[in-house]
């Protein structure tokens, strides 16, 4: 079975400063990783994606990951927060034995400290 | 385009009546995701739909719930009879489906309150 973990609810950065939010995966086939943001009463909006190649991954507005799959891990990075990052994160894994869906991870809450 | 839509943003009813959730995805797109989302379980997969075929329905919680896609341009999540634990923001979301690379594409989603 296929499954992602966040191991952190929460992450808090000074504005400026280097943001790191962390995943970690586990699936049974190939990994397909993807990371979504949320804002407030919106929907989740795509970033990155890492499908299969140079393991860093460059996204939406500044947002990179890598990939380690010795680690099983696919951490989201971001040079120098904006107080606008605040948001929810979610990463998710497609495992391509198992169909189409999606398994989320129960989301990272990241607050950019002005 | 349009993106995803879903209709109404929010709907707020009591409990024992039937509440319908609409879902119109990205036109082109195989495949179509019901998502219930909520504080204390996250973003739970309820169904989802290949050219308008459900494929996994493992997510639905109870027969109370119910989804169809009579269209490739429509769909709906039903909910009858409603109940205070429903209450939740529900996602659709449409993907290409072309490869195992293609991302999902999220609605604004429908808050709903059952009181």
């Amino acid at each position: 079975a296929q499954s992602v973990a966040q191991p952190e609810d929460q992450v808090n950065v000074a504005e400026g400063n280097p943001l790191t939010v962390k995943c970690t995966y586990s699936v049974s086939g190939n990994p397909y990783l993807f990371w979504y943001v949320q804002y407030p009463n919106r929907g989740l909006q795509f970033l990155l994606k890492y499908i299969t190649g140079d393991n860093l991954v460059k996204g939406s507005y500044g947002f990179e990951a890598e990939f380690n799959k010795s680690q099983t891990s696919f951490h989201l990075k971001k040079p120098s927060a904006l107080v606008s990052d605040s948001a929810l994160y979610f990463c998710a894994v497609r495992d391509d034995n198992y169909g189409q869906n999606f398994v989320f991870g129960p989301g990272t809450r990241l607050s950019v400290l002005p | 385009d349009a993106g995803v839509i879903q209709s109404p943003r929010h709907e707020v009813t009591e409990m024992g009546q039937e509440v319908t959730l609409r879902c119109k995805p990205i036109s082109g797109h195989d495949y179509l995701f019901w998502y219930r989302q909520t504080m204390m379980r996250g973003l739970e997969l309820l169904i989802y739909f290949n050219n308008n075929v459900p494929i996994d329905d493992s997510g639905m919680p109870e027969d109370r719930f119910s989804a169809k896609m009579p269209n490739a341009s429509f769909s709906t999540l039903k909910i009858q009879p409603s109940e205070p634990r429903d209450s939740a923001v529900y996602f659709c979301a449409s993907s290409p489906g072309q490869g195992w690379w293609d991302e999902q594409y999220f609605g604004p989603g429908t808050r709903l309150t059952v009181t």
